[in-house]
């Protein structure tokens, strides 16, 4: 069964810590991206990564950080230099750079600063 | 200017209403057409893919592309209780790593 996964569904953090959020898929898609919404708003590309042991910052990167070790993962650190991470994350991935280049999206997670 | 633009709504309509949602965009490069529904709290769902110009059916769905207005639709009939959303567009084009978005629009069908 072929899908991008989340975890955790819902993230609770203390000021002042690290979190990371993981990000899977299946789908062997070249190209993944992590977005943030907040509420009654559009999406605002975080990071993205075209190709393993590649990424690029999207337009809200600060306080943020990501790796891309493995085709199939893409996680996401929220740092303590983000003053408000309180959001939903989505995760994305899509095949690349090809004539067909639909996104597809995980669940999301939901990260509250306590 | 905004790379996409769409009307936040919301928009409220009787079941069974045709609906028409639409954005427009400022990039000529854009050739990559998607819709996306978006459930509260959850991830948004893929509806519709289309490339270029051009309509595309799928069941209740139909998703238009004007290349030459930079407008694109999604036309939704016969609306259910269910489809009850928000709906996203966005657009990417050959060889961009990104996907533009719209801010959605809220969409209600009252039973």
């Amino acid at each position: 069964d072929g899908g991008i996964t989340q975890s955790p569904k819902y993230l609770f953090r203390k000021e002042g810590q690290n979190v990371t959020l993981s990000c899977e898929q299946n789908l062997n898609h070249d190209a993944m991206y992590w977005y943030r919404q907040d509420p009654g708003q559009g999406l605002r590309l975080i990071y993205y990564s075209q190709i393993v042991n590649d990424f690029q910052k999207g337009d809200i990167a600060e306080g943020y950080s990501v790796s891309r070790e493995k085709k199939e993962s893409f996680p996401l650190t929220v740092t303590s230099a983000q003053k408000n991470p309180t959001a939903f994350y989505l995760c994305a991935s899509s095949p690349g750079l090809t004539p067909y280049n639909e996104q597809f999206f995980g669940p999301g997670t939901r990260l509250t600063v306590l | 200017q905004k790379e996409v633009e769409q009307d936040p709504g919301p928009l409220s309509v009787p079941e069974g209403a045709i609906v028409s949602l639409n954005c427009t965009y400022s990039n000529s490069a854009f050739q990559y057409f998607m819709w996306y529904r978006q459930y509260s709290r959850k991830g948004p769902e893929l509806l519709m893919y289309t490339y270029s110009s051009g309509n595309k059916e799928d069941g209740r769905f139909t998703a238009q592309v004007d290349k030459s207005s930079k407008y694109i639709s999604l036309f939704i009939r016969d609306s259910q209780p269910s489809d009850s959303a928000t709906y996203l567009c966005a657009m990417s084009g050959y060889n961009f790593n990104k996907f533009y978005f719209g801010s959605g629009t809220k969409l209600n069908v009252k039973p």
